[in-house]
């Protein structure tokens, strides 16, 4: 069953306080991805990772950082979040390239 | 993203009608992808049309490219309700990054 797992799937925090968002597929996909998504704004791509320790930053890093330790595990972490990090956040994978893009369901982070 | 743009932001059709959501983009591709992302969910692709190739069908979808206009079209036809959702365009103008578009907020009503 090929999925890409979200956890938690709601979140609220506390401005200044850390988060971890954290995300596992079982495609054994070697690349995966975090997006935002904000109403209007479709998708915005933060990081992007090719393989474990292997990541590069997207269109909008400031604020986060990654890591990617297995294969199947992509974590979103933000150190003091910020009221405007408060969005919809994306974990995707895929074989790379231009192929299909796997995305789970998402987490929605409130930062109060 | 300014990379992909849908034309519209929302439409809306009645069941069994044919609808077409376009999109334009500003840089050369590899490949253009349409996606559909129901409420509550992520977006799940539907189509994925190569840089060389002009029209792709998928059941009751088209998607249409045409690289030298940097346009494409995706067209439901018979529409139902479960269509009800945003469409996305997704380019990929460099090697693995998807670009989407804010996206076209379909509506299919009874």
């Amino acid at each position: 069953d090929m999925k890409v797992t979200q956890m938690p799937r709601y979140l609220i925090k506390r401005m200044g306080e850390n988060v971890l968002l954290e995300c596992g597929q079982d495609m054994s996909h070697e690349t995966m991805y975090w997006y935002r998504q904000d109403p209007g704004l479709g998708l915005q791509l933060i990081y992007i990772s090719y393989d474990v320790d292997s990541n590069s930053e997207g269109d909008i890093p400031k604020g986060y950082r990654v890591s990617r330790k297995k294969r199947e595990h992509f974590s979103l972490i933000l150190d003091s979040a910020k009221t405007n990090q408060t969005s919809v956040y994306f974990c995707a994978s895929s074989l790379g390239g231009d192929t299909e893009v796997f995305f789970g369901k998402g987490t929605r982070l409130t930062v109060v | 993203s300014q990379l992909a743009e849908e034309n519209l932001w929302a439409l809306s059709v009645h069941e069994g009608e044919s609808v077409t959501v376009n999109c334009s983009y500003k840089t050369s591709i590899t490949a253009l992808q349409w996606y559909r992302q129901k409420s509550g969910e992520g977006p799940a692709q539907l189509i994925l049309i190569r840089s060389n190739e002009r029209e792709k069908r998928n059941g009751r979808l088209r998607a249409t490219l045409d690289t030298s206009s940097q346009s494409s079209s995706l067209s439901i036809t018979a529409t139902r309700c479960e269509d009800t959702a945003v469409y996305f365009c997704a380019t990929v103008p460099n090697y693995n990054v998807l670009y989407f578009g804010s996206g076209t907020k379909l509506t299919v009503e009874p």
